[in-house]
């Protein structure tokens, strides 16, 4: 039963361009949501969180938004560039749980020069 | 601040044998999970502690594999009789309070190789 899902295992893009990734989850226990990046060899670094009381928090490059009616949500990255090639993994959990996290099975990200 | 840490980073075990894999969190850290990533998936929640405690061991298989977090010293997964499809990179995060807007952080990980 995979309850966080991101349908893209690869996404290639110009530097400079936008990168999209996508993640759906089903569990409506779900109230605050993660993106970690992943390089080869390493473990997950945090990029960027969003609550279920928001619909959008944005870092920097990053921008996250939450569609709750929808169960999905999205990391927009602008403009991106060759050192945000990575994998990107989207996580989900309960208000409750703490770090107990429910993780995609992730999006290999690839930002061409 | 030094980061989690966790080692060995690469164990190699044969068949049968005994695996063990700690994970000392950032410092002022007293929550520890465990995950596991087989290849080509996601990471997989396995057990959460505490000092001391088990708090939730629900992904944790239910044999062979156990976990602790003692008062001194760092948290260790123990796998008993490995075999091969325990091969994984098995990570480690810690977080100073069981809180759902902070985020954890992550060890490098250990990969296990079971040959």
């Amino acid at each position: 039963d995979q309850q966080v899902k991101q349908n893209s295992p690869s996404l290639s893009v110009q530097e400079g361009r936008i990168s999209i990734l996508n993640c759906d989850y089903t569990n409506s226990m779900f109230d605050y949501f993660l993106w970690y990046k992943k390089y080869p060899a390493e473990g997950p670094t945090f990029l960027i969180s969003i609550s279920s009381i928001k619909d959008k928090n944005e870092d920097g490059r990053f921008t996250v938004f939450l569609n709750k009616s929808a169960k999905h949500l999205s990391l927009h990255i602008v403009p991106s560039q060759p050192g945000d090639s990575a994998v990107y993994f989207c996580a989900a959990t309960p208000l409750t749980s703490g770090s107990r996290l429910t993780f995609g099975e992730g999006t290999q990200l690839t930002v061409n020069p | 601040n030094a980061g989690v840490m966790q080692n060995p980073r690469h164990l190699v075990r044969r068949r049968g044998q005994e695996a063990r894999l700690r994970c000392s969190p950032m410092k002022g850290h007293s929550h520890v999970y465990w995950y596991r990533q087989l290849p080509e998936e996601g990471l997989k929640f396995m057990v959460y502690l505490q000092k001391e405690n088990i708090i939730d061991e629900s992904g944790m298989p239910k044999e062979r594999f156990s976990a602790e977090f003692p008062k001194e010293g760092p948290s260790i997964l123990r796998i008993q009789q490995v075999v091969r499809g325990d091969s994984a990179a098995y990570f480690c995060a810690s977080s100073p309070v069981q809180a759902s807007d902070t985020e954890a952080f992550f060890g490098q990980g250990t990969r296990l190789t079971v040959v």
